[in-house]
């Protein structure tokens, strides 16, 4: 009964590869978000899916490519991996502000720990 | 300028102590506003939210101030499983911004 589930949870690759990650939610939440923690434990925005449409897309290398299926899912997917691309990525989900008149913060997956070697 | 900034601390405080912290933010238009706390390795978990009136939840208290903008909170007759990291969130559009993080470490 995980509210959101991410896969796998660690991944550990050679620089040069291509990786994704998955990630769904049974929460029923209509927006989906893709956050990358790094060393210094800094959480930052990637990408935000709201009904499958793509409305947040941060300074991020093009390298990394997001894609929803259908709004309980959001996988990411990374090109030519990089030493610099290891971190903890989260994927985490929210109801829809407009519906609801109130934002009541995200749920986390439990987390990606990736490292490129 | 950083969205949302915080003292990283950490905060060493005895058991049974209180301890408080701030945090700021930059977006006045900001909407929303969260404390987060997130064990090591482990995924955020919400605290609790913060409303403009102040609230309170046990032994956690939370207070947002609109016009210096800034959140706070405190947290009273600390215990051992408080050790965390917790992370200011504030919210505007779709979007959280998360603060780096405040360590505070409880001691027997």
């Amino acid at each position: 009964d995980t509210a959101v589930s991410q896969t796998p949870k660690y991944l550990v690759t050679q620089m040069g590869n291509d990786k994704s990650i998955k990630c769904e939610q049974n929460l029923g939440h209509d927006t989906m978000y893709w956050y990358k923690q790094d060393s210094k434990k800094f959480l930052k925005i990637m990408f935000s899916y709201n009904n499958k449409e793509l409305i947040i897309n941060e300074t991020v290398p093009n390298r990394f490519s997001p894609k929803s299926p259908d709004k309980a899912h959001l996988n990411l997917h990374i090109n030519s991996l990089e030493l610099g691309d290891s971190a903890v990525y989260f994927c985490a989900s929210s109801q829809d502000l407009a519906l609801t008149g109130h934002f009541y913060g995200y749920t986390f997956g439990s987390g990606t720990r990736l490292t490129v070697v | 300028r950083k969205e949302v900034e915080q003292d990283p601390g950490p905060f060493n405080v005895p058991e049974g102590a209180t301890v408080a912290f701030n945090c700021t933010y930059s977006n006045s238009a900001s909407q929303s506003f969260f404390w987060y706390r997130q064990d090591c390795r482990k995924e955020p978990k919400l605290l609790m939210s913060v409303y403009s009136s102040g609230n309170e939840d046990g032994r956690f208290t939370a207070q947002l101030n609109r016009a210096s903008q800034y959140i706070s909170l405190l947290i009273r007759d600390s215990k051992l499983s408080d050790s965390a990291t917790y992370l200011c969130a504030v919210a505007a559009d779709y979007k959280l911004s998360f603060g780096a993080g405040t360590t505070v470490t409880v001691r027997a």
